[in-house]
Parts: structure tokens; C-alpha cells; sequence
């Protein structure tokens, strides 16, 4: 079935580090790619999201492209702040639900 | 700007009791979803409605467990005799009908229960 592999944390990164948050996908065709953004004690939020080959998605600084030949999706900003630690969840989109990964949990240190 | 919203919050019971939980998605959007979240772990898909239809179900979803959205606004979700395997966070969200931004879902801030 549809799933989604995501690295595992917690990682720790200092502020205006670079960030890359591993994510690779398991599909029948081609359907959307999402992160979700779980900030502590806060509800889940689309960070960004990519419907369909070569797309970028962008949002907050953060980037990821969906990437059929290597079927990933992986995470990217330039340089972190303090305030993007959070959990961070890749997902699919299956028929109507989605499929999420375990999450990875980002620290930022000042 | 309303979001989704959940009652309650947090929701304590002793084992083998029922418990109802309520979501209310943004306002238009046609689809509901619920999901279950444990700790260290992605949300799990539970079930989906489509305006009051309820189109699909996990297998996660046991005899146990019901959900109705009978007039196609709000949504609640049953858990009967609960058990201690049930303590979890209860997310909903909500969809729009536009075909553009139809996959993407908005989520309530959880429904965080435990079961002693």
C-alpha cells in the first residue's frame, strides 16, 4: 500500500544551520506529497505540499520538490531559527486519507 | 476566520466506559476526517465522510467505535468500553469542495484522551 518513510529524530541543529529532513514515499501513481507542522502543544499545520512530478512546494523558508526518479520528498530551509522547532510529519494522500510518517522532531539551540 | 474546532480538549475515564468526542470542521468544508494519533507516532486515518455519508473506514476503526455526521456540519466520534489501548489523541479535520484544494486538510487541535 501507499506509505511514506521519514528519518528519524530528534534532530538537533544551531540556529541558521541548514536543514534537510529525509522523506521517501511508497506509491501507486503519483498523488499528493504534504510536511505537517506540529509546533509544541499546537494542532497540526500544512507547512507545504506538492501535487504531482517536479513540483516545488515552498512555505516559511522551507522547500521540497517532489522527485519521482528517486521517489522522495525530502525537507529543506536555508538556515533554521529557534522558533521551527517542532515535529515535522511527511504524508501522502491515498484515496482520501492520509498516510503519515512517524515524524521528525526538530530542536533548534540559540 | 474560524478553524476546526474539537470538544473536549482532554478527556479522562476509567476503563470500560464511553466516551463521545465532537468536531466541528470550517465552515463549507463538505469532507470530515478522523484520525488517531499515539505518542511518537504519525496520525492514523480512522474514517471519512463526504457531507453525511460516511465513504470509508480503517480497519483500525473496531465494532467499539462509531462515528456519524448526521447533518453534514459537525461530526462526533463514540468509543464503547473504552480500554486502556484507546488512550490517544482524537484528530479531526476538514476539507474543502473546490476541486484545487480538495487534498489538502485542515486539522482541529485534538481531543487527548486517557483511559485508567
Amino acid at each position: 500500500g501507499n506509505s511514506v518513510t521519514q528519518m528519524e529524530g530528534p534532530v538537533t541543529l544551531s540556529e541558521e544551520a541548514f536543514l534537510t529532513i529525509n522523506c521517501t514515499y511508497t506509491a501507486t501513481g503519483y498523488p499528493s506529497l504534504f510536511w505537517y507542522v506540529q509546533y509544541p502543544g499546537e494542532g497540526l499545520q500544512l507547512l507545504l505540499k506538492a501535487t504531482k512530478a517536479d513540483d516545488k512546494g515552498s512555505n516559511k523558508g522551507f522547500e521540497a520538490t517532489y522527485r519521482k526518479e528517486t521517489t522522495s520528498f525530502h525537507l529543506e530551509k536555508g538556515s533554521v531559527q529557534v522558533s521551527d522547532s517542532a515535529v515535522y510529519f511527511c504524508a501522502l494522500i491515498s484515496v482520501e486519507a492520509l498516510n503519515f510518517g512517524k515524524g521528525t522532531s526538530l530542536l533548534v539551540t540559540p | 476566520d474560524t478553524g476546526v474546532s474539537q470538544d473536549p480538549r482532554h478527556k479522562i475515564t476509567k476503563r470500560g466506559q464511553n466516551v463521545t468526542f465532537r468536531c466541528d470542521p470550517i465552515s463549507e468544508h463538505n469532507r470530515l476526517y478522523w484520525y488517531r494519533q499515539t505518542l511518537g507516532q504519525g496520525p492514523e486515518f480512522l474514517t471519512y465522510f463526504q457531507n453525511e455519508a460516511q465513504l470509508e473506514k480503517s480497519r483500525l476503526l473496531s465494532d467499539r467505535f462509531s462515528a456519524e455526521r448526521p447533518k453534514g456540519s459537525f461530526s462526533t466520534l463514540e468509543i464503547q468500553r473504552t480500554e486502556q489501548g484507546d488512550s490517544a489523541m482524537y484528530l479531526c479535520a476538514s476539507s474543502p469542495p473546490d476541486r484545487i484544494s480538495t487534498d489538502t486538510q485542515y486539522f482541529g487541535p485534538g481531543t487527548r484522551l486517557t483511559v485508567l
